[in-house]
């Protein structure tokens, strides 16, 4: 199994809709693990962390399944600016460095 | 106000040309890096700073080097070994090393002529 592995997408969704996103992870001994979002030839910027079994800010939820190694991340009402490229992100090399997902496109149509 | 900031924006470099990214951060994080990313794919790690005066490989680092004098700047050096130099570069810190979210800068597109 890859490091950190997500489906690319794209996933084109009306606006108003919920979208989610899965991603799976290897290193059973990571602790923390992050959702970035990047916009086209931008810089990631952080969406959420997650510590425990899950986290809730506002329309995003990101829950993790530590038995199953997958982190999800849910997008509810989504909203055309919610269009980017979401990156999963996990601790490895003992913690000491972050491993990035090759990211899941989300176009958000009218 | 507090963050990263790289530059230049867009640089270029000719053929066997040494070029110097600039990252410097003034928000008294301890933990520097530097990123590659090629289009449509992941964010790749070329080097990482822990603490000033101290840095290692990340999983890409050939055709690389960095430096770390000072706390708030860790610059990073293509070198006419990197063959395939063309990315966006990304620098990122965090507070400390071990499992910390990271914050990026900008970013700064390296094309070859």
């Amino acid at each position: 199994r890859k490091e950190v592995e997500q489906d690319p997408g794209p996933f084109n969704v009306p606006e108003g809709a919920t979208v989610a996103f899965n991603c799976t992870y290897s290193n059973s001994a990571s602790q923390s693990f992050f959702w970035y979002r990047q916009d086209c030839r931008k810089e990631p910027k952080l969406l959420m962390s997650v510590y425990s079994s899950g986290n809730e800010d506002g329309r995003f939820t990101a829950q993790l399944n530590r038995a199953s190694q997958y982190i999800s991340l849910l997008i509810r009402d989504s909203k055309l600016s919610d269009s980017a490229t979401y990156l999963c992100v996990v601790p490895t090399g003992g913690g000491n460095k972050l491993t990035f997902g090759t990211g899941t496109q989300l176009k958000v149509e009218l | 106000d507090g963050g990263i900031t790289q530059s230049p924006k867009y640089l270029f470099r000719k053929e066997g040309q040494n070029v110097t990214l600039s990252c410097e951060q003034n928000l008294n994080h301890d933990a520097m890096y530097w990123y590659r990313q090629d289009p449509g794919q992941g964010l790749r790690l070329i080097y990482y700073s822990q603490i000033v005066n101290d840095f290692q490989k990340g999983d890409i680092a050939e055709g690389y080097s960095v430096s770390r004098e000072k706390k708030e700047s860790f610059p990073l050096t293509v070198t006419s070994a990197q063959k395939n130099p063309t990315a966006f570069y990304l620098c990122a810190s965090s507070i400390a090393a071990v499992e910390e979210t990271q914050y990026f800068g900008p970013g700064t597109r390296l094309l070859v002529l």
